[in-house]
């Protein structure tokens, strides 16, 4: 059973800092990872999707790498921002199934 | 704009009752899908459709029932049986296959419905 570790649970960094967020899985026979963003009380929004063959992909300041191989994948913030305060979580599609891990609650103080 | 209608925002069950939480999208999504979110925890797929008058269990089904007589609409119902249903519950949808994304994976997702035991 695929098994989604995200740490830490809670990080919290002064503004215009560069910061990584780990997730780590299980089983790397994998299809796809996806790194989501969820705001207080809301639904979660999809931040990046790198697929098995990829080794990263970046949007704006935000940059996801995934290494099969170690069950890795980081998510790079860089110069945060109090508006990046959330909780981050990383989801690993295979198989028939969606593994969500227990997310990194981000505070970036001004 | 288009989007996931979930309501209500907050709702409280009391003992023996069923509640029904709704969902309702205009993206003209074929699937669609309820998760439940415990503190601290990640995810839980409870049940998904990926078409109408169609649905599969997921992890975590029992003490809840779903239907899906719309293709816009997917409710959710928490039995009396669901003796633990304190969480907040998100309903997703998706276009059933584009590109990687393979036919269970949620694309968009509705602000909410956190459910409390009176």
């Amino acid at each position: 059973k695929q098994e989604v570790t995200q740490i830490p649970a809670a990080l919290s960094v002064p503004e215009g800092e560069n910061l990584v967020l780990n997730c780590s899985f299980t089983d790397s026979a994998i299809y796809n990872l996806q790194w989501f963003r969820q705001d207080p009380g809301k639904g979660l929004t999809s931040l990046l999707l790198i697929q098995s063959s990829q080794r990263e992909q970046t949007s704006g300041r935000l940059n996801a790498s995934l290494d099969k191989s170690s069950g890795r994948s980081t998510l790079y913030i860089a110069a945060s921002q109090p508006g990046d305060s959330a909780t981050y979580l990383c989801a690993v599609a295979a198989g028939n199934m969606l593994t969500f891990g227990g997310g990194t609650r981000l505070m970036v103080k001004p | 704009d288009g989007g996931i209608t979930q309501s209500p925002k907050y709702l409280f069950r009391k003992e023996g009752q069923n509640v029904t939480l709704s969902c309702e999208q205009n993206l003209n999504h074929d699937a669609m899908y309820w998760y439940r979110q415990d503190p601290g925890q990640g995810l839980r797929l409870i049940y998904y459709s990926q078409i109408v008058n169609d649905f599969q269990k997921g992890d975590i089904a029992e003490g809840y029932s779903v239907s899906r007589e719309k293709k816009e609409s997917f409710p959710l119902t928490v039995t009396s049986a669901q003796k633990n249903p304190t969480a907040f519950y998100l309903c997703a949808s998706s276009i059933r296959f584009q590109g990687s994304l393979r036919f269970y994976q949620p694309q968009h997702f509705g602000d909410g419905t956190r459910l409390s035991i009176l």
